[in-house]
């Protein structure tokens, strides 16, 4: 049982490249969240999907969209890289409807020169 | 704007120790108060939750003290072993979004 699994692990990109971050989880949660994690800030939500199909912004969403592609995936995409976006970026889901994270992938950690 | 304030930084303790760290928000529709545990390299693992009604929940030695009024939550680690140093991070959730502290470092001397 995988749990949340996100691909890439790492990655690093030129500024004005873009990339999509993949999120998968085999649990049939209803939502998905997508964070970010800077040293000192905590995490911040970046989107979230209630359910599939309807996504929302979260605390940092400029600069990033999302695709809901099934109740099994959900993508963050950045269409032009930023340096301010280097941080490890965390995909997450739960079985409740409330909007607290139960389940954690491991991380994306994206680097922007 | 820090919604969720966390102290400390950083904690050491020794083993058997107890381990105390604190948590204070300011928003009152949050409604939902969950703790989270990360080891380096991995994704928070939810550690454990309470609800404003309740002022404290247990799980084995993990304890939350809820204070409503003063709008502050805690979690302490009983018996602290070296296998808990990690990074605990405090959250508040409402309106179906979680906002999380800046975490607190654990480090539990053998």
């Amino acid at each position: 049982n995988a749990g949340v699994t996100q691909t890439p692990k790492f990655q690093v990109l030129k500024t004005g490249q873009s990339m999509t971050l993949q999120c998968a989880q085999d649990m049939n949660h209803n939502s998905m969240y997508w964070y970010r994690q800077d040293p000192g800030m905590g995490l911040r939500l970046i989107y979230y999907s209630a359910s599939e199909g309807t996504t929302d912004k979260g605390e940092v969403p400029n600069g990033y969209n999302v695709s809901r592609l099934n109740k099994r995936e959900f993508s963050l995409r950045l269409e032009s890289a930023a340096p301010s976006q280097t941080s490890v970026y965390f995909c997450a889901s739960s079985e409740t409807g409330g909007g607290q994270p139960q389940h954690f992938g491991d991380g994306t950690r994206l680097s922007i020169l | 704007q820090q919604q969720v304030k966390q102290s400390p930084q950083s904690l050491i303790v020794q083993k058997g120790g107890i381990s105390i760290i604190n948590c204070a928000y300011e928003n009152t529709a949050f409604d939902y108060f969950p703790w989270y545990q990360q080891f380096p390299g991995k994704g928070p693992a939810l550690l454990i939750a309470i609800r404003p009604d309740v002022s404290e929940k247990k799980e084995g030695r993990f304890t939350i003290s809820f204070n409503k009024s003063a709008k502050q939550f805690s979690l302490h680690i009983m018996d602290s072993q070296p296998g808990d140093s990690a990074t605990y991070f405090c959250a508040a959730t409402g309106g179906f979004k979680t906002i999380f502290g800046a975490g607190t470092r654990l480090f539990v001397k053998a």
